[in-house]
């Protein structure tokens, strides 16, 4: 299968950092995506990552490591505008044009 | 346009009427896709085109679902004689094709409640 794996929830403080994970089968890998959605509205793009390493900009940074099948979204000096869901979506090779979603981790950023 | 347009916002439907969604691209923009997004989950894959050829159809629940892309920009998601389980917000996508990342620029959705 092509499971995307990440939290269900997740809760932090104002100015902190925090980490979402993400985990999904290595095989046929190409391409790993955050994307961004408040409540109601649509999922906007936060960064891509297809090889090894961490692509950092602004607040937010991605990691990814293709052997270990594993990505995290990294947020930092949070803001109550980051609260959301945090989408972490996989393109496999073959089928490029097809992603496969997780179920989105929803973080609230409290005061 | 300037983003992906979809229409309507809001459908409300009796079971058993058939509804058309529709979707405005992105001008330009090569692939559209169509998606089903029920509250508090991603995204759940139906179908999508480049330019007006349907390359994948996999995620089609049913044969009341169908979708087409006639002149390669706007397309239209029909489903036929609906019933309440297809109740869920219906997003659509595109992507221009030549972009290196391959970002996925979402319309507002239309929800489609089923009574």
């Amino acid at each position: 299968g092509q499971n995307i794996d990440q939290p269900t929830e997740m809760t932090a403080t104002e100015g902190a950092i925090v980490q979402i994970n993400c985990t999904y089968q290595t095989s046929g890998f190409n391409g790993l995506f955050w994307y961004q959605q408040h409540a109601g509205e649509a999922p906007t793009f936060l960064s891509y990552n297809v090889l090894d390493g961490l692509e950092e900009k602004g607040r937010f940074s991605s990691f990814l490591s293709r052997s270990k099948g594993y990505s995290y979204l990294l947020l930092k000096e949070l803001q109550m505008k980051d609260s959301a869901s945090y989408l972490c979506a996989v393109r496999y090779a073959g089928n490029n044009r097809k992603l496969i979603w997780g179920l989105g981790t929803s973080l609230a950023v409290n005061p | 346009g300037a983003g992906v347009s979809q229409s309507p916002r809001y459908k409300v439907t009796k079971r058993g009427q058939d509804v058309a969604l529709r979707c405005d691209p992105i001008s330009g923009h090569v692939s559209l896709y169509w998606y089903r997004q029920a509250l508090g989950q991603g995204p759940e894959f139906l179908t999508y085109f480049n330019y007006e050829a349907q390359q994948d159809k996999s995620g089609l629940p049913n044969d009341r679902f169908s979708a087409e892309r006639p002149e390669g920009s706007i397309s239209t998601l029909t489903i036929q004689r609906t019933e309440q389980r297809d109740s869920a917000m219906y997003r659509c996508a595109s992507i221009d094709g030549r972009g290196a990342a391959g970002e996925l620029f979402f319309g507002e959705g239309s929800r489609l409640t089923v009574l």
